[in-house]
């Protein structure tokens, strides 16, 4: 059974700072993964998709990479800003029929200005 | 397009009640999903939708949850009758293709039974 884990559960920041989120999961057999951002009483935006072929991908300050065999994402976020204050969820879809998306429960980060 | 479109936004309702929420996916999509959201148990997903038939319920919790989509540009999820425990966020999500590639996700319906 697919679980996701995040690490840290929260995180505080200086404005400026880079910084990495991390996501593992259990079961490598993966279709895809997603880094998703979730603003206070909002839905939740896609940020970046990687497929089990690809090692990462990239959107503006925003940097993800993906290594299959050890279980393991990062989202890297550049010269953090108050703006990216949220919280950031990993989600995985497994290969096969399977179509469900495994969440991680995400971490909350709070740029300080 | 003006996204996935869920309503109510907020809804509070005594326990034992009906409560019915409904989801607009975006035009095109194929693939419907409708997911609960806590704090203790993140994102759960309920079932979802392809091609209007429901693949996978095994994620509703009990008997008391049911979920229709009657056509491609609409769907509901029922809880008869409402119970404390069920108050969360519900989403509804859609995306295009078999494998739902990409989701996109409504604002979400912040649910309160009382």
């Amino acid at each position: 059974k697919q679980e996701v884990t995040q690490i840290p559960a929260a995180l505080s920041v200086p404005e400026g700072e880079n910084l990495v989120l991390n996501c593992s999961f259990t079961d490598s057999a993966i279709y895809n993964l997603q880094w998703f951002r979730q603003d206070p009483g909002k839905g939740l935006t896609s940020l970046l998709l990687i497929q089990s072929s690809q090692r990462e991908q990239t959107s503006g300050r925003l940097n993800a990479s993906l290594d299959k065999s050890s279980g393991r994402s990062t989202l890297y976020i550049a010269a953090s800003q108050p703006g990216d204050s949220a919280t950031y969820l990993c989600a995985v879809k497994g290969a096969g029929n399977n179509r469900k998306l495994i969440w991680g429960l995400g971490t909350s980060l709070a740029v300080n200005p | 397009d003006a996204g996935v479109i869920q309503s109510p936004r907020h809804e509070v309702t005594e326990m034992g009640q009906e409560v019915t929420l409904r989801c607009k996916p975006i035009s095109g999509h194929n693939s419907l999903f409708w997911y609960r959201q806590t704090m203790m148990r993140g994102l759960e997903l309920l079932i979802y939708f392809n091609n209007n038939v429901p693949i996978d319920d095994s994620g509703m919790p009990e008997d008391r949850f049911s979920a229709k989509m009657p056509n491609a540009s609409f769907s509901t999820l029922k809880i008869q009758p409402s119970e404390p425990r069920d108050s969360a966020v519900y989403f509804c999500a859609s995306s295009y293709g078999d494998r739902g590639t990409e989701a996109f996700f409504g604002q979400g319906t912040r649910l309160t039974v009382v």
